[in-house]
């Protein structure tokens, strides 16, 4: 089993819908969770850090469920731009190691 | 945010030959830095930890003789494929970190694309 797990998708949603992706982790040990967007044949870059009291920035909303191992990020109104591939991503305890899902495609299109 | 520059973004290579790669911090000091590697529509998969004046640690199936990691200072790591081939081609990636004290939060270089003919 994966330690960090998405669906691969790809998400095809028209501009201005909401769209949600899932993510699971099966280290317990886990203690920092991140979304990263990748866009193709870049580098991940950190869209936001994830917290158990849910947090917002912008149009994207990240929740952690630590009981059910479970992350999720909502986006809200997408648009063209936000064409990307979302990363999952957990931090060790006591490393600063990172391990990264395989990551959700979404496609925005007009 | 803190900027990481890697060197080349693209290279092409005969097979047998050795390749370098650098990872620099411009604007902060890195106390880690990290390497991946990509596949094509894969994850990011971690190969080593660098820590600046020790050895790297070299993730389980890591060939540490293939691949040569170098932290000489705090702002420069290099990746060496050593006698690279084709099945060596991949899209590496490295990272610099603050550490653990700064969220565990990576800056990420814009990567190495390496095709070995």
């Amino acid at each position: 089993r994966k330690e960090v797990e998405q669906d691969p998708g790809p998400f095809n949603v028209p501009e201005g819908a909401t769209v949600a992706f899932n993510c699971t982790y099966s280290n317990s040990a886990s203690q920092s969770f991140f979304w990263y967007r990748q866009d193709c044949r870049k580098e991940p870059k950190l869209l936001m850090s994830v917290y158990s009291s849910g947090n917002e920035d912008g149009r994207f909303t990240a929740q952690l469920n630590r009981a059910s191992q479970y992350i999720s990020l909502l986006i809200r109104d997408s648009k063209l731009s936000d064409s990307a591939t979302y990363l999952c991503v957990v931090n060790i305890r006591n490393t600063d190691k990172l391990i990264f899902g395989t990551g959700t495609r979404l496609q925005v299109f007009p | 945010g803190a900027v990481v520059s890697q060197h080349p973004s693209w290279v092409i290579c005969k097979s047998g030959t050795s390749v370098k790669i650098e990872c620099r911090s411009l604007d902060f000091q890195a106390t880690t830095m990290f390497w991946y590697r990509q596949f094509p529509k894969k994850s990011l998969m971690l190969m080593a930890t660098s820590n600046e004046g020790s050895k790297a640690t070299y993730e389980q199936g890591v060939e540490k003789d293939k691949f040569l990691i170098n932290h000489a200072s705090l702002t420069l790591s290099t990746l060496t494929v050593t006698s690279a081939h084709p099945e060596d081609s991949s899209f590496y990636i490295c990272s610099a970190s603050l550490g653990v004290l700064v969220k565990n939060i990576q800056y990420f270089g814009a990567g190495t694309r390496l095709s070995v003919l």
